[in-house]
C-alpha cells in the first residue's frame, strides 16, 4: 500500500481536461510544498512534469499544471492528447524519517 | 549529452550481494545530489537513497537502512549502490536519478534507463 493515494485510472477524450488527485497526510503533502509529479510511458524511465507543487521544468508543456490544497495535490492535464497516455505518479517529501513517499500511480487513458 | 547510465544489475540468490554503478555525463556531477529509486516489476516507484553532492550526507528509506550503502566518486562522475543481504522483495529495476537542484530537494529531473536486479533462488 502506497503512502500517497491516487486513483488507479483516469480517462478522457482528446481535447478534454482531466485531473489526477493525490491524497496524503499532514506528515507529507500537508506539511511540505515539496510535491512533484512524474509521467512514465511503458518501458520508459519516469519524467519530471511538475515540481514544487506547481512549477514546470523546461520543456514540459503548459498543458500540465499542478496545485495543492491541504493534504491533497492535483495534476491537471488540459487539451488531452494521445501522447499523454501514460502512468502518472505523485511524490512528496515526508520529513526526516520517511523522506520520500510516492503515490501508487494513475493510468491515464485517452479514449 | 546529459545522461545517466547504470550497470551491475543481474540475478543473485537471497542473502547475496550486488553493487550497482551509475556513470554520469553532460553536467557538473559534484554540483548535484543523487538518488536511487527502484520499481518492482509492474509496480510503482519507491525511493531508496540519497547522497549529497560532496558525499558527506547520505540517507535511506527506513526499510533498507543497514543493508544498502550509497556512495559516489566525483573524480569518476560515478554513483554506486552496494546492496547486501538481498531479499526476494528487492527484485526491481533500480534507477540512478539526479536531483533538480544543488540542494537536496527530492525532485528527480534526470533518470537513467535502469539496472534490473533479480533476487531468486
Amino acid at each position: 500500500q502506497s503512502a500517497l493515494t491516487q486513483p488507479a485510472s483516469v480517462s478522457g477524450s482528446p481535447g478534454q481536461s482531466i485531473t489526477i488527485s493525490c491524497t496524503g497526510t499532514s506528515s507529507d503533502i500537508g506539511s511540505y510544498n515539496i510535491v512533484s509529479w512524474y509521467q512514465q510511458h511503458p518501458d520508459k524511465a519516469p519524467r519530471l512534469m511538475i515540481y514544487e507543487g506547481s512549477k514546470r521544468p523546461s520543456g514540459v508543456s503548459n498543458r500540465f499544471s499542478g496545485s495543492k490544497s491541504g493534504n491533497t495535490a492535483s495534476l491537471t492535464i488540459s487539451g488531452l492528447q494521445a501522447e499523454d497516455e501514460a502512468d502518472y505518479y505523485c511524490c512528496s517529501y515526508a520529513g526526516s524519517r520517511s523522506f520520500v513517499v510516492f503515490g501508487g500511480g494513475t493510468k491515464v487513458t485517452v479514449l | 549529452e546529459v545522461q545517466l547510465v547504470e550497470s551491475g544489475g543481474g540475478v543473485v540468490q537471497p542473502g547475496g550481494s550486488l553493487r550497482l554503478s551509475c556513470a554520469a555525463s553532460g553536467f557538473t556531477f559534484d554540483d548535484f545530489a543523487m538518488h536511487w529509486v527502484r520499481q518492482a516489476p509492474g509496480k510503482g516507484l519507491e525511493w531508496v537513497s540519497v547522497i549529497s553532492g560532496d558525499g558527506g550526507i547520505t540517507d535511506y528509506a527506513d526499510s533498507l537502512r543497514g543493508r544498502f550503502t550509497i556512495s559516489r566518486d566525483n573524480r569518476k562522475n560515478s554513483l554506486y549502490l552496494q546492496m547486501n543481504s538481498l531479499r526476494i522483495e528487492d527484485t526491481a529495476l533500480y534507477y540512478c536519478v539526479k536531483d533538480l537542484q544543488q540542494l537536496v530537494q527530492y525532485y528527480f529531473d534526470l533518470w537513467g534507463q535502469g539496472a534490473l536486479v533479480t533476487v531468486s533462488s
